[in-house]
């Protein structure tokens, strides 16, 4: 079946513009997370939601990033007024959430941001 | 809070030489433990999990023993090939409350012929 799905695969934006970042999760997969991986780095958790909600939103840099997801499917996040630290790679990943115990997660191919 | 600890990379082996990549973790709970492997120019996927204490998870040659007592789930493989020539990343999942994923930094390891 088909895996997690990001859109746009690249996207190169100005300083200041606002971008949105889309994640279709696999199908029937409750829970989904947005991480960031930047050049030479780790992954830094950003949110997690349950469904709908966001019960984890801790890792939100800074009020300029937020993330909503509707349907219990497709999630966006949304970067406003771009700075250059933004550039990395956000990425996406599901599981099937807590009514299969600690399931894995299944990662997307990720969106890489650069701002210029 | 929960925390994954790895050792730094980039690793060098030569072909046919045996891995170890060392993780540790701190976690309330009873975590389970992946391992994720992202290949150049690929995304993450997982390579092996293990569930419970003295569970031990294997795939593609590779294994990793979840060790409570040392909270360590070091990964291992008898004989690398170029192949496996990826960034390794060591995570937990802890289920109290919600199913936090929290990822170590990631260790790079190169393997030349």
């Amino acid at each position: 079946g088909a895996g997690v799905s990001q859109s746009p695969s690249n996207k190169v934006t100005e300083k200041g513009k606002d971008v949105e970042l889309r994640c279709d999760p696999i199908s029937g997969h409750t829970a989904l997370y947005w991480y960031r991986q930047s050049l030479g780095q780790g992954l830094e958790f950003l949110i997690y939601f349950q469904g709908n909600s966001a019960p984890d939103k801790s890792g939100l840099p800074s009020d300029r990033f937020s993330a909503e997801r509707t349907g219990g499917s497709v999630s966006t996040l949304t970067i406003q007024r771009t700075q250059q630290e933004d550039s990395a790679v956000y990425l996406c990943a599901s599981s099937v959430g807590l009514a299969r115990g600690n399931s894995p997660l299944h990662f997307g191919n990720g969106t890489r941001l650069t701002v210029t | 809070g929960d925390s994954v600890t790895q050792m730094e990379g980039p690793v060098t082996l030569s072909e046919e030489a045996f891995l170890t990549i060392n993780c540790t973790y701190t976690a309330t709970g009873y975590p389970s433990l992946f391992w994720y492997v992202q290949y150049p120019g690929e995304g993450l996927q997982l390579l092996l999990k293990a569930t419970k204490a003295d569970d031990k998870g294997s795939n593609k040659g590779f294994e990793a023993t979840y060790r409570k007592e040392t909270t360590s789930f070091h990964l291992e493989k008898g004989s690398v090939q170029v192949s496996d020539s990826a960034v390794y990343f060591c995570a937990l999942m802890n289920s109290g409350g919600y199913q936090k994923v929290t990822f170590g930094t990631g260790t790079k390891l190169q393997v030349i012929p």
